[in-house]
């Protein structure tokens, strides 16, 4: 069965600094995709990035970037220069390998992001 | 483009009424349809799988006869809560994907936030 792992249930770090959270899967498909969304206090669901199991290649946005290591079964996340407006909830999800369509979004527990100015 | 709208966004209703939360594809056919249920400082949980002209499938644990899944159209999936009682406030999202967008992408609709008095 999948499961995802976040371990830290929050975090508080001053403006400007650099955060990393942290993100551990379980999955015996050998062909999935790991998702990030932040949900700010609004409840709405913002997608931030999408990786399926075959790019390990790491990927920046801006402020964001996302290291995949394959071999130790983590897709973690880093805000580089944290602003205010990073404070949030973030998940880290997992989806199923194939099943024409249908295939479930497992989510970790979250880690509240504060960031204080 | 791929927006989902929620409706409404929040609904007080009484103990033992009924309340219908709209999940609508705006710009795109939504051939699955996904609810989930999120607790306060807790993680979304899938509460069923709907495809288009079929059967909502249900996760384990998650009364069908409670919780009446409809999804009619490409467009439009209804969650009806009977008889609602106060441990049923939460919130609620859903998400949908379609045949012409990415596949392994689900699109979340910004949410409804019930509260059973």
């Amino acid at each position: 069965a999948q499961k995802v792992t976040q371990a830290q249930t929050e975090i508080s770090v001053v403006e400007k600094e650099d955060v990393t959270l942290d993100c551990v899967y379980e999955t015996r498909d050998t062909t999935y995709y790991l998702f990030w969304y932040k949900q700010p206090p609004s409840g709405e669901l913002v997608f931030l990035i999408r990786r399926n199991s075959f790019d390990e290649q790491n990927e920046i946005s801006g402020r964001y970037s996302w290291n995949f290591q394959k071999s130790t079964s983590s897709f973690n996340f880093t805000i580089t220069a944290s602003q205010v407006v990073d404070s949030a909830v973030y998940f880290c999800a997992l989806s199923e390998t194939w099943r024409g369509g249908s295939e479930k979004l497992v989510f970790g527990k979250g880690t509240k992001l504060t960031v204080n100015p | 483009g791929a927006v989902v709208s929620q409706h409404p966004s929040w609904v007080i209703c009484k103990s033992g009424t009924s309340v219908k939360i709209e999940c609508r594809s705006l710009d795109f056919q939504a051939t699955t349809m996904f609810w989930y249920r999120q607790f306060p400082k807790q993680s979304l949980m899938l509460m069923a799988t709907s495809n288009e002209g079929s059967k909502a499938t249900y996760e384990q644990g998650v009364e069908k006869d409670k919780f009446l899944i409809n999804h009619a159209s490409l467009t439009l999936s209804t969650l009806t809560v009977t008889s609602a009682h106060p441990e049923d406030s939460s919130f609620y999202i859903c998400s949908a994907r379609g045949i012409q967008i990415q596949l392994y992408e689900q699109y979340f609709g910004p949410g409804t936030r019930l509260t059973v008095t």
